[in-house]
């Protein structure tokens, strides 16, 4: 229950393109989404996260959705970059502390935009 | 810059030998966080830390020890219990009542 699952493992997308990162989660009392962006050799860094009271949120061509009901939600990439190659991992947590805070991440998909 | 250190960037061991990563923060964050990551594992959490001198087992605990004598420090002990010790090794921190985790840049242990 503790899961999230995250899907495609790879991706390769056309310059332009729209990509697309799906997870999904068990646990339905998980109130805080994240995805992170880690480049080959560097730490994690936060891209973008959304609250469970949200079906949407958008920063630049970044954009996560989310489907309550169906304990789903996904990153879509807008216009996509080279520059926008790297792995990205959705993460789920409850609560601000105790182990209930701990972010429990999915296993990555590594993205490749070709240009 | 505020931020977390972690150092060496990359270390070599030979098997059988302890080894201890480094993970320095300067963000006055109270919880501390080591995690590993093998390719295609995502991120495994191993210890964590949410005050001083107090510190709990993560997932995959054995083989690995740690301290927090210092809100700033989180030192990983590898040592030569742990089966498999070649990874890559995240630092992270998070301040108390906030969701938001910070990476450090990471370290690559290879032991041969």
């Amino acid at each position: 229950q503790q899961q999230v699952k995250q899907s495609p493992q790879s991706l390769i997308v056309q310059k332009g393109g729209i990509s697309i990162i799906n997870c999904a989660y068990e646990n339905t009392a998980f109130d805080y989404f994240p995805w992170y962006q880690q480049f080959p050799g560097k730490g994690p860094a936060l891209l973008i996260a959304i609250r469970p009271d949200v079906s949407e949120k958008k920063e630049g061509r970044f954009t996560i959705s989310f489907n309550k009901s169906a304990k789903q939600f996904s990153l879509h990439i807008m216009d996509s970059q080279p520059g926008d190659s790297a792995t990205y991992f959705c993460a789920a947590s409850t609560g601000y502390g105790g182990s209930q805070g701990n972010l429990i991440f999915g296993k990555g998909t590594k993205l490749s935009v070709k240009p | 810059d505020g931020g977390i250190t972690q150092s060496p960037k990359y270390l070599f061991r030979k098997e059988g030998q302890n080894v201890t990563l480094s993970c320095e923060q300067n963000l006055n964050h109270d919880a501390m966080y080591w995690y590993r990551q093998d390719p295609g594992q995502g991120l495994r959490l191993i210890y964590y830390s949410q005050i001083v001198n107090d510190f709990q087992k993560g997932d995959i605990a054995e083989g690995y020890s740690v301290s927090r004598e210092k809100k700033e420090s989180f030192p990983l002990t590898v040592t030569s219990a742990q089966k498999n010790p070649t990874a890559f090794y995240l630092c992270a921190s998070k301040p108390e009542g906030s969701y938001g985790y910070t990476f450090g840049s990471g370290t690559r242990l290879t032991v041969v």
